[in-house]
């Protein structure tokens, strides 16, 4: 069965610090990967994706994610967080095996410190 | 354009009450899905459409009930409002498959006492 996990419930860095949150998932097949950020009171919104080539991708906002096939995970980094950068963070998965479904993690929170 | 619309932003139910969260596109999307979202949970998949007249159950669809009459429109049914139905909904869309991004709503958040 096709599930994300997200080992980090909250994460608290400081201003400028480097980031990188966790993102591991479960699929039999090519994984079509997203991570997700929310603001308080908003929708999702699209930071990156990942679904061939390249294994390192760039994002929105400065964030990149890595996939690694044989960790089946899909790390989100940045080098030097802002505050604006607080907020809830989602991973994903595409699964076309069960009619375009797309699984979600629990989230991680991140706190940005001043 | 207006991207995915969601109406309302807040609503109180009483046990037992029925009410329809709308949802409604402008993007000509085939792809609909309705989340709902709970503290430490995530998103959990409710109910998704493919197309006009095409739905489907997702992982949690006990308690509610969806018609896709129109590509634009893809409303939630909440028949008999449980305390457990208490939870942020998310509309969502996309134009492809599943290496399209998702379009999302601001949300519904939901209160049944």
């Amino acid at each position: 069965a096709q599930s994300v996990t997200q080992p980090d419930i909250h994460i608290t860095v400081s201003e400028g610090a480097s980031l990188e949150l966790r993102c591991n998932y479960s699929y039999g097949a090519t994984p079509y990967l997203f991570w997700y950020v929310q603001s308080p009171g908003q929708g999702l919104q699209l930071l990156l994706k990942y679904f061939s080539g390249d294994t390192l991708v760039q994002g929105i906002k400065g964030f990149e994610a890595e996939f690694k096939r044989s960790q089946s995970s899909f790390n989100l980094r940045k080098p030097s967080v802002h505050w604006s950068d607080a907020a809830e963070y989602f991973c994903a998965v595409g699964a076309r095996n069960t009619g375009n479904q797309f699984y979600f993690g629990t989230g991680t929170s991140l706190t940005v410190i001043p | 354009n207006a991207g995915v619309t969601q109406t309302p932003k807040f609503r109180i139910l009483k046990i037992g009450q029925s009410m329809t969260l709308q949802c409604t596109q402008d993007m000509n999307h085939n792809y609909m899905y309705w989340y709902r979202q709970d503290p430490g949970m995530g998103l959990k998949l409710i109910y998704y459409s493919v197309g006009a007249g095409i739905t489907d159950k997702g992982e949690v669809p006990n308690g509610y009930n969806v018609s896709r009459s129109t590509t634009e429109d893809f409303p939630l049914r909440l028949e008999l409002a449980a305390p457990s139905q208490t939870s942020v909904y998310f509309c969502a869309s996309t134009a492809g498959w599943v290496d399209e991004k998702l379009f999302f709503g601001s949300g519904t958040q939901l209160s049944v006492l």
